[in-house]
């Protein structure tokens, strides 16, 4: 089955800790991008990155990072700069310039709590 | 003003009504449209693309309205599975990012 998966479904994390959010898929999608979702709020996009060994800042990339070394894995690593993290991630992906199209689908989210 | 701006209701209506929801968008330049589903404490899911011709898929219709910059998602014949939030979407046409509403919650009551 093709797909994104996104893992751990629950992550905490402790004051002061970076913590890293997998995010793999086998659609053969160019593009990626991790937004995260608060309560009574709009998705808002974190980073994204349209293909291999590059990434671009969304609209929230303060205390986060990323990686695109293979074209399946996008992880994000949440800094301990970020001081508010907890919220629900998710992975995105996307055709992109080489499948002509740049509707989404989405994994089934990381829900990350500070303890 | 937000890019993409969506009423967060909710709406509450009986099963087997007809309801539709409205999201305006402020980038004239926008170029596509998406409405996807998303259920409680799950990841959002393509409902359909919204076309400039308009999109049919059984009981759900979209249409787009560039004069007035806004699109719309109409559900007939509501059913209790159709309870969740719709969010709305708006893209560039550049393969880069994309711009979600806040989303419009829907209960459909027995």
């Amino acid at each position: 089955d093709g797909g994104i998966t996104q893992s751990p479904k629950y992550l905490f994390r402790k004051e002061g800790q970076n913590v890293t959010l997998s995010c793999e898929q086998n659609l053969n999608h160019d593009a990626m991008y991790w937004y995260r979702q608060d309560p009574g709020q709009g998705l808002r996009l974190i980073y994204y990155s349209q293909i291999v060994n590059d990434f671009q800042k969304g609209d929230i990339a303060e205390g986060y990072s990323v990686s695109r070394e293979k074209k399946e894995s996008f992880p994000l690593t949440v800094t301990s700069a970020q001081k508010n993290p907890t919220a629900f991630y998710l992975c995105a992906s996307s055709p992109g310039l080489a499948g002509g199209s740049e509707t989404q689908y989405f994994g089934p989210g990381t829900r990350l709590l500070v303890l | 003003r937000k890019e993409v701006e969506q009423d967060p209701g909710p709406f509450n209506v009986p099963e087997g009504a007809t309801v539709a929801f409205n999201c305006t968008y402020s980038n004239s330049a926008s170029q596509s449209f998406f409405w996807y589903r998303q259920d409680c404490r799950k990841e959002p899911k393509l409902l359909m693309s919204v076309y400039s011709s308009g999109n049919e898929d059984g009981r759900f219709t979209a249409q787009l309205n560039r004069a007035s910059q806004y699109i719309s998602l109409l559900i007939r014949d509501s059913k209790l599975s159709d309870s969740a939030t719709y969010l709305c979407v708006g893209g560039s046409g550049g393969y880069q990012k994309v711009t979600f509403g806040i989303g419009t919650k829907l209960q459909v009551i027995p």
